[in-house]
């Protein structure tokens, strides 16, 4: 069983404030690095999926960055609104167990 | 195009009882996967199937059994309901599966199954 370890587990922040958090995976055997987007009562929803050493994918205010030799990837929010609210999950693909294991995911609240 | 679809949407269950989770998708998509969510613990994987006709168990498979009946439908059995699998499941589904391309694959997640075995 990977340990993919996401944090922090939760976060508070104020509408307008730029965000971070880290998710750190075994940098052995390392094929792709997944970001979902998960809201309250919804679905999971792909965000990047992330391949390279040094990497780094971008959708409107929201970008990644990967470190594969460190084994951790960075998910930024610049200027955080309230609809951002939502758990942010990383999942970790290698070639040894040919699935995708996910990390606890960080719980973003933007308040107004 | 309704994508990935799940029944029931809320179950409870006495334990010992079984009953089957079913899941569609309707994007001919070769793989589909079950996972159970748990507070503070993310998404867990209990069995995929990787392409028709075929099964493998995840992390977390002792206590259900799976069946993929048609490359649209796969269908997650509980044999003897416990506690322990209180849970909101979720099925999801991605084209290639969990070899060769899949690692890139961007899997697609039904609205889940909010199970309670009392």
């Amino acid at each position: 069983i990977l340990n993919v370890e996401q944090s922090p587990q939760s976060l508070h922040v104020q509408e307008g404030d730029s965000t971070n958090f880290t998710c750190s995976f075994p940098s052995s055997n390392f094929y792709a690095l997944h970001w979902y987007r998960w809201e309250t009562a919804k679905s999971p929803e792909a965000l990047f999926v992330m391949t390279l050493n040094g990497d780094e994918k971008k959708k409107g205010r929201i970008s990644a960055t990967l470190n594969t030799k460190e084994g951790y990837s960075y998910l930024y929010i610049k200027g955080s609104q309230p609809e951002d609210s939502a758990t942010y999950l990383c999942a970790f693909y290698n070639n040894a167990g040919n699935m995708l294991t996910f990390g606890g995911g960080t719980r973003l609240m933007v308040k107004p | 195009n309704a994508g990935v679809t799940q029944t029931p949407k809320f179950q409870v269950l006495k334990t010992g009882q079984s009953m089957t989770l079913q899941c569609a998708q309707d994007m001919n998509h070769n793989s589909m996967y079950w996972y159970r969510q748990d507070p503070g613990m993310g998404l867990r994987l209990i069995y995929y199937s990787a392409s028709e006709g075929t099964t493998d168990k995840g992390e977390v498979p002792n206590g259900y059994n799976v069946s993929r009946l048609n490359k649209r439908e796969f269908s997650l059995r509980l044999e003897s309901a416990a506690p322990s699998q209180t849970s909101v499941y979720f099925c999801a589904s991605s084209e290639f599966g969990t070899s060769g391309f899949g690692s890139t694959d961007t899997q697609y997640f039904g609205p889940g199954t909010r199970l309670t075995v009392l």
